[in-house]
C-alpha cells in the first residue's frame, strides 16, 4: 500500500482558506485519493475522493498534480466547527483495506 | 435511515472478562472492518472481512476475536488476553470490491477496563 505523509498539526484563523498536502510518492496506478474528517469522540467521515486534476464538492477541494505524488485538500473559509483531524489515504479497490496514519490535526482559532 | 450503530457507546470491562461489541450496518455493504484508536493516534485496523463467514487479521488482532454470520453484523470481542483494551473502537463498512473504495464509520464505543 502506498504509503502518505501529512503535517501533524496546523492553526489557522476563522474566514481563511486551509490546504493541507500530502504526500504520496509511491501510489500506484490504481490508487485513489480519499480524505476523511474526524471530529472528537467521533467516527471519521468521508469528505472527498479523486483520481486526478481537480475535484470539488460542498464541503472542499482536492487538487491532484499530474503525477499524483501528493494531494492537497483546500477547505475554504474555515469556521471554529472545522477543528478535526483529517486523515489523507491511498487505495485501489477493496481488496485491502485502506490505511489510516495519525493525520492532521487542524485547529481553527477564532 | 440506512447507517452503521454501534453499541454500547460506553463498556466497562472487569478483569479477566470477555466483552463483545456491536456493529450493525443496513447499507448492503459487503466489507466491514473494525478499528481501535488510542488517544491523539490514529485508527488501526483489529479485523476485517470481506464476505459473509470469511474475515481476515489486521495489524493487531492478538487478544481480539470476531464473527460474520450474517451481512449486515460483525460484532467484536475483546479477550482476556488483550492486556490493554482501554480505547475506542470505531466500526466501518464498505461497498467491497469495487474501486475506489470508501469506508463509512459507526458512532464507536469507548471501552474503558475496571
Amino acid at each position: 500500500l502506498a504509503k502518505t505523509t501529512q503535517p501533524i498539526s496546523m492553526d489557522s484563523y476563522e474566514g481563511q482558506e486551509v490546504n493541507i498536502t500530502c504526500s504520496h510518492n509511491n501510489i500506484a496506478t490504481n490508487d485513489y485519493i480519499t480524505w476523511y474528517q474526524q471530529f472528537p469522540s467521533q467516527g471519521p467521515r468521508f469528505i472527498i475522493q479523486g483520481y486526478k486534476t481537480k475535484v470539488t464538492n460542498e464541503v472542499a477541494s482536492l487538487f491532484i498534480p499530474a503525477d499524483r505524488k501528493s494531494s492537497t485538500l483546500s477547505l475554504p473559509r474555515v469556521s471554529l466547527s472545522d477543528t478535526a483531524v483529517y486523515y489523507c489515504l491511498v487505495g485501489d479497490a477493496g481488496n485491502t483495506p485502506l490505511v489510516f496514519g495519525k493525520g492532521t490535526r487542524l485547529s481553527v482559532i477564532a | 435511515d440506512g447507517g452503521i450503530t454501534q453499541s454500547p457507546k460506553y463498556l466497562f470491562r472487569k478483569e479477566g472478562q470477555n466483552v463483545t461489541l456491536s456493529c450493525e450496518q443496513n447499507l448492503n455493504h459487503d466489507a466491514m472492518y473494525w478499528y481501535r484508536q488510542d488517544p491523539g493516534q490514529g485508527l488501526r485496523l483489529i479485523y476485517y472481512s470481506q464476505i459473509v463467514n470469511d474475515f481476515q487479521k489486521g495489524d493487531i488482532a492478538e487478544g481480539y476475536s470476531v464473527s460474520r454470520e450474517k451481512k449486515e453484523s460483525f460484532p467484536l470481542t475483546v479477550t482476556s488476553a488483550q492486556k490493554n483494551p482501554t480505547a475506542f473502537y470505531l466500526c466501518a463498512s464498505s461497498p467491497g470490491r469495487e474501486a475506489p473504495e470508501t469506508q463509512y464509520f459507526g458512532p464507536g464505543t469507548r471501552l474503558l477496563v475496571l
